[in-house]
């Protein structure tokens, strides 16, 4: 499954499927990207990080892409689980302005059984 | 081995009144955040400490005060309560990340104070 981004706030994907989460950032200065996970609950967690001088960086289950070109990012998660039912977060920030992170208005992924 | 830590996690007061939230971290970070959250989840950031120094402060009315005693605690208080104040407030960390490291100013959140003003 996959949302285009702030229009589309909610994602709904079958169990085993992969997830595309899309972000839209806005500061061209921008030199370092993060996405957080917040369960209902608790407080946003810490999932990948990129910085701008890298297009693709992979964790466990999950990839970032970066286009700088159109300000665009992404988190890919294969094999969507059921813990996996978040809302998804990304964060803008810039090294040179006092370390401030800018978050994304989020998106509501829930996996399907 | 809590990481990053709030009391209370509820806090429900009557309009007018004064409450003060905790923030704890044990991670040797050196900077410290406030941030709100509101109904529709979305993340306002309002303070932010450095080694005890204020060096983010968001428009933010001058009801709401920070107070760090040490780098490991950054605490907010709040003066006369009004209803637009209910949300999530969140305390955050992090420490600078190292040029070509590849690290970045990770910040990592506390699990939530939910405050309710009746």
């Amino acid at each position: 499954g996959e949302n285009v981004g702030l229009h589309l706030p909610t994602l709904s994907v079958q169990e085993g499927d992969n997830s595309i989460i899309n972000c839209a950032y806005s500061n061209s200065a921008s030199d370092y990207f993060i996405w957080y996970k917040q369960e209902s609950g608790k407080g946003p967690q810490f999932i990948i990080d990129i910085r701008s001088n890298m297009d693709k960086r992979q964790g466990q289950r999950v990839t970032v892409l970066l286009n700088k070109t159109v300000k665009h990012l992404s988190l890919q998660i294969a094999a969507t689980q059921p813990g996996d039912s978040a809302v998804y977060f990304c964060a803008e920030g810039d090294s040179g302005s006092a370390r401030q992170l800018t978050f994304g208005s989020g998106t509501q992924l829930t996996v399907l059984p | 081995d809590t990481a990053v830590s709030q009391t209370p996690k509820y806090l429900v007061t009557q309009m007018g009144n004064d409450k003060s939230i905790k923030c704890e971290q044990n991670l040797g970070h050196d900077t410290m955040y406030w941030y709100k959250q509101d109904s529709k989840k979305f993340l306002k950031i309002m303070f932010s400490y450095n080694n005890k120094e204020l060096i983010i402060n968001e428009t933010v009315p001058n009801r709401f005060s920070p107070k760090s005693p040490d780098k490991a605690h950054l605490n907010l208080h709040i003066n006369s309560l009004e209803l637009g104040d209910s949300a999530v407030y969140f305390c955050a960390s992090s420490q600078e990340g190292s040029v070509g490291t590849g690290s970045t100013d990770t910040q990592y959140f506390g699990p939530g104070t939910r405050l309710t003003v009746l």
